[in-house]
């Protein structure tokens, strides 16, 4: 079964601090690989679409990577700030699957303190 | 600038009475999907539409309909709800299929079966 795994649950930083997000996933074969912000009560807003043939996409202060043949994906976010604060979702498009059909990890909650 | 609207927020229910979640995009997108969220499993698909006229099942579609009214409709029925069915709904879009795909979500429909 194709799954998405993020580790950690749950993390917490100071304000300024640099930080990395984990995603792993259970099959190289994918389509894209997508990282999405969850706020509290709200909906899903898509941060960064990395196609397969990509290694890496960049907005701002998130840089998203890609290694399909280790299964990876990291999220880094430099200068973090209390407005960083949500739930980071990854999602994957398996080949399996249409490149639409998105299978998401559970997330990891992440808490940026003053 | 709505994107994807979800109706309605919130809802309560009987077990065994029904009701239908409706959602619209604005942005002429081709496909559509249906999303429920749970406390540790991350999204799972129920229903997707991939173009007007299409719909097929995701992962969990047991005990739920889905009508792809037009190119900017896509509803999501409980013919007859369960509590199994206590859930956070989200409605998505996305322009097409092929590989480059940004999701669009509305706000989520929270849904409780008592």
């Amino acid at each position: 079964k194709q799954e998405v795994t993020q580790i950690p649950a749950a993390l917490s930083v100071p304000e300024g601090e640099n930080l990395v997000l984990n995603c792993s996933f259970t099959d190289s074969a994918i389509y894209n690989l997508q990282w999405f912000r969850q706020d509290p009560g709200k909906g899903l807003t898509s941060l960064l679409l990395i196609q397969s043939s990509q290694r890496e996409q960049t907005s701002g202060r998130l840089n998203a990577s890609l290694d399909k043949s280790s299964g990876r994906s990291t999220l880094y976010i430099a200068a973090s700030q209390p407005g960083d604060s949500a739930t980071y979702l990854c999602a994957v498009a398996f080949q399996t699957g249409t490149a639409s059909k998105l299978t998401f990890g559970t997330g990891t909650r992440l808490q940026v303190t003053l | 600038n709505a994107g994807v609207t979800q109706t309605p927020k919130f809802q309560v229910l009987k077990t065994g009475q029904s009701m239908t979640l409706q959602c619209a995009q604005d942005m002429n997108h081709n496909s559509m999907y249906w999303y429920r969220q749970d406390p540790g499993m991350g999204l799972r698909l129920i229903y997707y539409s991939a173009s007007e006229g299409t719909t097929d099942k995701g992962e969990v579609p047991n005990g739920y309909n889905v009508s792809r009214l037009n190119k900017r409709e896509f509803s999501l029925r409980l013919e007859s709800a369960a509590p199994s069915q206590t859930s956070v709904y989200f409605c998505a879009s996305s322009r097409g299929e092929s590989g480059a795909n940004v999701l669009t979500f509305g706000a989520g429909s929270r849904l409780t079966v008592l």
